[in-house]
């Protein structure tokens, strides 16, 4: 069964203090890797996909990359503004179902000024 | 673009009621998913349309649980009888196939007494 795990549940970051986010996963083939970022009473946010290991995907202070068993969102020098929840997500390539994420629980950041 | 549409925002119904929930997605997007959001158990998918075609409904936690989609631009969650461990954030997402990042909408926030 496709599993993924986000660390840290919780991260409490000053601004300007860069740091890393974990989404490490167990799939069977993986079709895609998807951060979205999710704002409180708001749906996800589409941020990236990466389809293969040693990918990298920028935009403005963050930066995603994946690995054959894990990817990292990098926040560099972040704002208030980036505080938000993170969301990870697998997709299966072994599965018809093509439209089934399997997401992880979230990494909820928060940038003091 | 006005993004994915949910309908109602919130609902609070008493247990035994139905609850139909409501999604526009995104005009030219010609797939439609399902998801729910709880603490205990995060994203999960219900149910996804392709061409308004119902592909993967294993999701659908229970027969009490039922979807359409009529036509390309309308779809319905529909819950009858609710029951209070229903009490989740329900998320309709939309795409084009194959690929492509799911955009979600607000969310409908549900709450069964």
């Amino acid at each position: 069964e496709d599993q993924v795990t986000q660390s840290p549940e919780a991260l409490r970051l000053q601004e300007g203090e860069s740091s890393s986010l974990n989404c490490s996963y167990t799939v069977s083939g993986l079709r895609g890797l998807f951060w979205y970022r999710q704002d409180p009473g708001k749906g996800p946010e589409f941020l990236f996909t990466l389809y293969s290991a040693g990918e990298e995907k920028e935009k403005e202070r963050l930066k995603a990359t994946l690995t054959k068993k894990e990817s990292f969102l990098h926040i560099t020098a972040p704002k208030p503004e980036d505080s938000a929840t993170y969301l990870c997500a697998v997709q299966d390539r072994t599965t018809d179902s093509w439209g089934k994420l399997q997401f992880g629980a979230g990494t909820q950041v928060v940038v003091t000024p | 673009d006005a993004g994915v549409i949910q309908s109602p925002r919130h609902e609070v119904t008493e247990m035994g009621q139905e609850v139909t929930l409501r999604c526009k997605p995104i005009s030219g997007h010609n797939s439609l998913f399902w998801y729910r959001q709880t603490m205990m158990r995060g994203l999960e998918l219900l149910i996804y349309f392709n061409n308004n075609v119902p592909i993967d409904d294993s999701g659908m936690p229970e027969d009490r649980f039922s979807a359409k989609m009529p036509n390309a631009s309308f779809s319905t969650l529909k819950i009858q009888p609710s029951e209070p461990r229903d009490s989740a954030v329900y998320f309709c997402a939309s795409s084009i196939i194959s690929n492509s990042p799911l955009h979600f909408g607000n969310g409908t926030r549900l709450t069964v007494t």
